[in-house]
């Protein structure tokens, strides 16, 4: 089990331009979350997902930003026309269905917007 | 007021010191887990605590559902220990991660 995989590792897109994060979770696991550091900051939750479904996206903004997890494959995180403000470290955890079961975190995705 | 504060926010120590992070929590949890993310930014999760203690080497975790308080301890601190020091919570019912805002550790040899 390779553990939470996300990828890319560091990503660069100029301004306008759609990013597209990656995160493959452990294998059995049909919970998965998002989180965003920005610099010299703790970690924000943005949104929790289930297979198919989003559970909680209170952390995510209005616009320009949307997430999925299907039934196959990854979970994506999706920025649209990427602003300098949007320049941060993204993490993904991922867990089993219960609550009380350790959590395990990719090595996130540095996101820089030129 | 936050769901899950910690203390102190920032720590220095000397090597080999008793290092003590205290995390305080608000809601009812399922469980609790004690992060480490080094300066390269990569997480590593240390512990995942429902009740009393767990050890891992020079790495002690505690936790009181009553009171709603969790301790991360390191004994022998050592300047590798260097990094910021997180605790999360598994909310009961929604089953939410919530983290705190994060101890920065500094180990001076």
């Amino acid at each position: 089990n390779a553990g939470v995989m996300q990828n890319p590792r560091h990503l660069v897109r100029r301004r306008g331009q759609e990013a597209r994060l990656r995160c493959s979770p452990m294998k059995g696991h049909s919970h998965v979350y998002w989180y965003r550091q920005l610099p010299e900051e703790g970690l924000k939750f943005m949104v929790y997902l289930q297979k198919e479904n989003i559970i909680d996206e209170s952390g995510m903004p209005k616009e320009r930003f949307s997430a999925e997890f299907p039934k196959e494959g990854p979970s994506i995180l999706r920025i649209q026309q990427v602003v300098r403000g949007d320049s941060a470290a993204y993490f993904c955890a991922s867990q089993t269905d219960r609550g009380n079961t350790e959590a395990f975190f990719g090595q996130g995705t540095r996101l820089t917007v030129v | 007021k936050n769901e899950v504060e910690q203390s102190p926010q920032n720590l220095t120590a000397q090597e080999g010191e008793f290092i003590t992070i205290n995390c305080s929590y608000s809601v009812g949890i399922s469980a609790l887990h004690w992060l480490q993310q080094h300066p390269g930014g990569g997480i590593v999760s240390l512990f995942m605590l429902s009740s009393g203690k767990k050890k891992h080497g020079r790495l002690i975790a505690t936790i009181n559902i009553q009171e709603k308080h969790s301790s991360l301890h390191i004994t022998a601190s050592h300047p590798r220990d260097s990094a910021v020091y997180i605790c999360v919570i598994s909310n009961f019912g929604n089953e939410k991660l919530t983290f705190g805002t994060g101890t920065r550790l500094t180990i001076i040899p």
